[in-house]
C-alpha cells in the first residue's frame, strides 16, 4: 500500500522546455490536488479534480495543465516553463464525501528547478 | 474569502519546554481547522483537526490545539517538546461548504538540546 507517489522526485529544466508530473494513489479517493510550495508562502493549490474527468483552477493555476487519466492518476504538465515555476510540487488526495473534514494525504513531493 | 495567518516564522526552543505556535484564521463562515507537520524533505502529515464538538482538540505526537472561535484562533501546543518534533507546522482552513484548503504559511519549530 504506497499511498501516494510522485515521479520524478527532482527535475531541472531550461526555460521553455516542457515536463509532466505524476502523480498516484491507491487509496480510493475521489480528490486530488496538485500545490506548489514556497519559502515563505505555505502550499498554494494549482489545479484540484473533486472527481474522475473533472477539473478545477485553484488560487495559482496560470502556466500550468492537469488532466485526470483515471481514479487514480492525476498529472500537472507545465508547457513552457518559466523561472517562477522553480518550486516543490505537492500531489495530496481526499477521500470524498460530507461533511468536508477529511484528512488530504500527501505525496513525498517533486522538487523542480527551472534554469 | 478565508485566509490564515500563522504569527511566528520561526519558534526556537530547548528540548522539554512548552511551545504554542500561533494561529489566526479569516472567514465569514462556519470553518474546519487542521494542522499538518511536514518534517525534512517530506510531504505533510495531519496532526490533528477540529471539526466540531469539544474545543480542544488532541492529535498525534502529544500536540493538542484549541479552537477559539471569538478570537478566530486555533493555536498549537505541547508542554514538553523533543528534538524529533524539529519541523515546518501549517495550520489550515476550510469553510464547511467548501472544496479548498486554505493554508498559512508555516512555522518552522527547532528544538535544541
Amino acid at each position: 500500500n504506497a499511498g501516494v507517489t510522485q515521479t520524478p522526485k527532482f527535475q531541472v529544466l531550461k526555460t521553455g522546455q516542457s515536463m509532466t508530473l505524476q502523480c498516484a494513489q491507491d487509496m480510493n479517493h475521489n480528490s486530488m490536488y496538485w500545490y506548489r510550495q514556497d519559502p515563505g508562502m505555505g502550499l498554494r493549490l494549482i489545479y484540484y479534480s473533486a472527481s474522475e474527468g473533472t477539473t478545477d483552477k485553484g488560487e495559482v493555476p496560470n502556466g500550468y495543465n492537469v488532466s485526470r487519466l483515471n481514479k487514480r492518476e492525476f498529472s500537472l504538465r507545465l508547457e513552457s516553463a518559466a523561472p517562477s515555476q522553480t518550486s516543490v510540487y505537492f500531489c495530496a488526495t481526499e477521500g470524498a464525501g460530507a461533511p468536508r473534514g477529511d484528512t488530504q494525504y500527501f505525496g513525498p513531493g517533486t522538487r523542480l528547478t527551472v534554469l | 474569502a478565508q485566509s490564515v495567518t500563522q504569527l511566528d516564522s520561526q519558534v526556537p526552543v530547548f528540548e522539554e519546554a512548552p511551545v504554542e505556535l500561533r494561529c489566526n484564521y479569516s472567514s465569514s463562515v462556519s470553518v474546519y481547522l487542521f494542522w499538518y507537520v511536514q518534517y525534512p524533505n517530506q510531504g505533510l502529515q495531519l496532526l490533528l483537526k477540529y471539526l466540531s464538538g469539544s474545543t480542544l482538540v488532541k492529535g498525534i505526537n502529544g500536540f493538542e490545539a484549541e479552537f477559539n472561535k471569538s478570537q478566530t484562533s486555533f493555536h498549537l501546543r505541547k508542554p514538553s517538546v523533543h528534538i524529533s518534533d524539529t519541523a515546518e507546522y501549517f495550520c489550515a482552513v476550510r469553510e464547511t461548504s467548501g472544496s479548498r484548503l486554505t493554508f498559512g504559511e508555516g512555522t518552522q519549530l527547532t528544538v535544541n538540546p
